[in-house]
């Protein structure tokens, strides 16, 4: 079956510091790579959809500038907090679509912000 | 807005029973329903795909039934077992998008 990884599985990191999350379709050309968050016992919310060469579109109420993405070709897709602070602590997790109907989704990253 | 409820939020069982998770939604219109398994702090597992068109899918023990028209879906779990202890979710695909909406899950403890 299709595999999604992400990298790193979970980072800790001091307030104002920025932190970039990769997303990778190993063995498919992913042409959508979509971005969740994901607070304790709670759903998982779409942040935003990346198109291969294309901008990212956010989801209502979701900052662009704080959270940058880049899908710079068909199996990487980026993800950069900035400036984070406490309250972007979260599980962060990718999905990538092969074309196909089904999406396929990461391990995650557990983002801890200091 | 398409709004996602999973009931029960919680369910704990004793191994061997068979069980039933139910997903809602409030928007008949979608593409398809899909099921997912999350362990703790894991990414999500899909189980099962269901599109508009059909009416249940079967993996193994597992089998998914859509009704669209009432806006529903059960997943029904056999022969539980420990292993299957974990967070079920389901999401539905609103359309050509490709965007899930996910209800919150269900947590399953299957007891030896």
């Amino acid at each position: 079956g299709a595999v999604v990884s992400q990298h790193p599985s979970w980072v800790i990191c001091k307030s104002g510091t920025s932190v970039k999350i990769e997303c990778r379709s190993l063995d498919f050309q992913a042409t959508t790579m979509f971005w969740y968050r994901q607070f304790p016992k709670q759903s998982l919310m779409l942040m935003a959809t990346s198109n291969e060469g294309s901008k990212a579109t956010y989801e209502q109420g979701v900052e662009k500038d704080k959270f940058l993405i880049n899908h710079a070709s068909l199996t990487l897709s980026t993800l950069t907090v900035t400036s984070a602070h406490p309250e972007d602590s979260s599980f962060y997790i990718c999905s990538a679509r092969d074309g196909r109907d089904e999406q396929f989704f990461g391990p995650g990253t557990r983002l801890t912000v200091l | 807005k398409q709004e996602v409820t999973q009931i029960p939020a919680a369910l704990s069982v004793p191994e061997g029973e068979n069980l039933v998770l139910n997903c809602s939604f409030t928007d008949s219109a979608i593409y398809n329903l899909q099921w997912f398994r999350q362990d703790p702090g894991k990414g999500l597992t899909s189980l099962l795909l269901i599109q508009s068109s059909q009416r249940e899918q079967t993996s193994g023990r597992l089998n998914a039934s859509l009704d669209k028209s009432s806006g529903r879906s059960t997943l029904y779990i056999a022969a539980s077992q420990p292993g299957d202890s974990a967070t079920y979710l389901c999401a539905v695909r609103r359309g050509s998008n490709y965007k899930l909406t996910f209800g919150k899950g269900t947590l399953l403890t299957v007891n030896p």
